[in-house]
C-alpha cells in the first residue's frame, strides 16, 4: 500500500529564514506522481507542484524549490527567503494510476509557522 | 476559468440525520473526487466519480454515497451521520483522458456533527 510520511508536525521560523519541508513516500509501482499542496486557514487546498516518477529534476519556481529523490524515496520542498503569507499547512501526496483511475494518499501535513 | 465550488461552507447537523455536500467542477473537467479531513489530518479519499459512475472509492462505508450529473457536478451524500463525521469535506476536480493526474480542490464544506 502507498503512504506519505511528513515527519514534521510543525515547524516555526522567523521571515527571511530558509525551510525545508520533508516529505518521505512508499509505494510499490513504477508509475506514480507526486505532489505538493498548500492548505492556509481558509481551507483550500492549493496546488503548488506535481512530479512524475521518471522526471528526477529538481525545480525552482520562484522563492519555491523541490528535490526528488527516487533512491531515498523523499520528495522535499524548500522556501527560501520565507515570508508570513508563506504561513499554512503544506501536504505532501503520492498519486497512483490503479484500474483506470487515480486517487491522492496525503501525508498528514506540516504546519508552518513564519514570524516577522 | 471557474474554479471548484463547494456549497455550503458550514453545516451542522445531529447525530442519526443525513446530509447532502454539493460540487461543481472546475470547467474543462470531468472527473471529481471527495475527501475528508478530520481535524490535524490529512486528507482521506472517499471515492470518485467519472461518466456519472463511481469509478474509485477508499476505506468508507456504503452510508457514504454520491452522485455525479451529465454537467460533472457531484454531490455526496452522508446518511446516518455520527459524530466522527465531523471534518472538512473536500472536492477535487480534474480531468481523465489527459497527461495530468493534477487534482484542484474547492474550498470545502465543513459539517459538525452534534
Amino acid at each position: 500500500a502507498q503512504k506519505v510520511t511528513q515527519a514534521q508536525t510543525e515547524i516555526s521560523v522567523v521571515e527571511k529564514e530558509d525551510v525545508t519541508l520533508d516529505c518521505v513516500y512508499e509505494t510499490r509501482d513504477t508509475t506514480y506522481y507526486l505532489f505538493w499542496y498548500k492548505q492556509p486557514p481558509s481551507g483550500e487546498l492549493v496546488f503548488l507542484i506535481r512530479r512524475n516518477s521518471f522526471d528526477e529534476q529538481n525545480e525552482i519556481s520562484g522563492r519555491y524549490s523541490w528535490n526528488f529523490q527516487k533512491s531515498t524515496s523523499s520528495f522535499n520542498f524548500t522556501i527560501t527567503a520565507s515570508q508570513v503569507v508563506d504561513s499554512a499547512v503544506y501536504f505532501c501526496a503520492l498519486s497512483e494510476a490503479r484500474s483506470g483511475y487515480s486517487t491522492l494518499t496525503f501525508g498528514k501535513g506540516t504546519m508552518l509557522l513564519v514570524s516577522p | 476559468e471557474t474554479g471548484v465550488t463547494q456549497s455550503p461552507t458550514h453545516l451542522i447537523k445531529t447525530r442519526g440525520q443525513q446530509v447532502t455536500l454539493r460540487c461543481s467542477s472546475q470547467s474543462g473537467h470531468n472527473t471529481v473526487s471527495w475527501y475528508q479531513q478530520a481535524l490535524g489530518q490529512g486528507p482521506q479519499f472517499i471515492f470518485q466519480y467519472y461518466r456519472e459512475e463511481e469509478n474509485g472509492r477508499g476505506n468508507f462505508p456504503p452510508r457514504f454515497s454520491g452522485l455525479q450529473f451529465p454537467n460533472y457536478s457531484s454531490e455526496l451524500n452522508v446518511n446516518a451521520l455520527e459524530l466522527d463525521d465531523s471534518a472538512l469535506y473536500l472536492c477535487a476536480s480534474s480531468f481523465t483522458g489527459g497527461s495530468g493526474y493534477e487534482q484542484y480542490f474547492g474550498p470545502g464544506t465543513r459539517l459538525t456533527v452534534t
